[in-house]
């Protein structure tokens, strides 16, 4: 198994500006998963962030908006830029163990957009 | 396109019935299906995953069946209790796809 923590937990901000989540993870993990669950709805992936390259990002999601950091094996980051109340969402991070295939997912980052 | 589709009305059910949820997907023949609980403000967690090759699965009260004809699974949860409360969402990986899909979950309601 494997145990994720999110930061921050939750948070308001204001339109305009742009908030980074971390994810840590207590094992080394190949590929760490960014979904976005707005208000009501199920989990929509963002990106896949693999350490030591770029994240693929799904449809309808940008580098620009969203820039995701990968700087090692057990650490991640997710910015969301430029944010607008659109953006009001949970943000979670999940890996995968690779001998199920179960994801693991974090408690997520509830975020507000004024 | 690939779709999965979960009943996205709530499923109202007494203590001690069955409960039975219904997954069906599209256009794809995955070779596994997985199903997640979520409770309000948390991540979802890992249930079962039943494997292409598999017509049914069990743990502890849960049982998960799949039918590849049909492109549905069933998520059963015997006896059920007011704690198995929460929204219910199953999870595929399509073909081109690293990571898995969702569909929109079901939220039970058990009451006592």
């Amino acid at each position: 198994s494997a145990v994720i923590s999110q930061k921050p937990s939750r948070d308001i901000c204001q339109r305009g500006t742009s908030l980074t989540i971390q994810c840590q993870v207590d094992s080394q993990v190949t590929m760490m998963f960014w979904y976005r669950q707005q208000p009501g709805q199920s989990l929509t992936l963002i990106a896949t962030a693999n350490q030591g390259s770029e994240a693929t990002y799904e449809s309808g999601f940008v580098i620009d908006k969203f820039p995701i950091s990968r700087p090692n094996l057990t650490f991640s980051t997710l910015t969301v830029s430029n944010m607008s109340p659109e953006d009001s969402s949970i943000y979670l991070c999940s890996v995968e163990a690779l001998s199920t295939g179960e994801l693991f997912f974090g408690e997520g980052s509830r975020l507000t957009v004024l | 396109s690939q779709k999965i589709e979960q009943n996205s009305e709530a499923l109202n059910i007494q203590e001690g019935k069955t409960a039975t949820l219904t997954c069906n997907y599209t256009n794809y023949s995955p070779a596994y299906l997985q199903w997640y609980r979520q409770d309000p403000g948390r991540g979802p967690v890992f249930l079962l995953l039943i494997r292409e090759n598999e017509k049914e699965k069990r743990k502890e009260r849960l049982k998960v069946t799949f039918d590849t004809t049909l492109k549905q699974s069933l998520f059963h949860i015997t006896a059920s209790q007011p704690a198995d409360s929460a929204t219910y969402l199953c999870a595929l990986e399509f073909p081109g796809r690293r990571a898995l899909t969702f569909g929109s979950g079901t939220r039970l309601q058990v009451q006592p």
